[in-house]
């Protein structure tokens, strides 16, 4: 079965370091982008950027640029999401994506962080 | 980046009635890259439409995009109860990669 697996929910304090993860399967992790996407509470879809796992060419949106970071290891099919120090802006929903040809056509769960002093 | 504005940004119908849903770009999408998702509450987006009107497997041909450069519409013949739910477009063919705000489909 084709399936994204995200990490669990995470309630972290603001200036934390977090790192999420989203662990694919049933497909060749190596042949396809995946990305990631912010949903802010009651809000809307909002794109952050995208990995290619074979060669970890990664690009972002210039507003997720510098405040995150993408990266894949490709010999356990996973992608992660970190920051180096969470502000409470950052709490949201985060969907990885596989894509392809860029549109996301296969979505995890998502992971919920909550970022709260 | 391209921004999409997606209208209007709440369409309430029936059951049974036909929906419009409108994307524009700022500039025209790249080789018409662009992708249509459905998000009910509390549940991860599903992709409907990519290509601006290839339909995406197991969705329903009551669904169908059309479109090209800068105008974009999804339209759903007839809205069956589980239709009821957020629209968004997005846009594949040049990096950044963005999304409309959405549109919410809801009941009469």
């Amino acid at each position: 079965e084709v399936q994204l697996v995200q990490s669990g929910a995470e309630v972290k304090r603001p200036g934390e370091s977090l790192k999420i993860s989203c662990k694919a399967s049933g497909y060749k992790f190596t042949n396809y982008w995946i990305g990631w996407v912010r949903q802010m509470p009651g809000k809307g879809l909002e794109w952050m950027g995208i990995i290619y796992p074979d060669d970890s060419e990664t690009r972002y949106s210039p507003s997720f640029q510098g405040q995150v970071t993408i990266s894949a290891d490709k010999s356990i099919s996973t992608a992660y999401l970190q920051w180096s120090s969470l502000k409470a802006s950052d709490t949201a929903i985060y969907y990885c994506a596989k894509t392809s040809n860029w549109y996301f056509d296969l979505w995890g769960r998502g992971t919920l962080v909550t970022v709260s002093s | 980046e391209i921004v999409l504005t997606q209208s209007p940004g709440t369409l309430s119908l029936s059951p049974g009635e036909r929906a419009t849903l409108s994307c524009r770009a700022s500039q025209s999408v790249s080789s018409n890259y662009l992708a249509w998702y459905q998000q009910k509450p509390g549940q991860a987006p599903r992709l409907l439409i990519y290509g601006a009107s290839s339909r995406a497997t197991g969705i329903p041909d009551r669904f169908s995009g059309s479109g090209s450069g800068t105008d974009f519409t999804l339209t759903i013949s007839r809205l069956g109860p589980e239709d009821f739910a957020v629209y968004y477009c997005q846009q594949y063919g040049t990096s950044p990669c963005t999304f409309g705000q959405g549109t919410k489909v809801e009941i009469k």
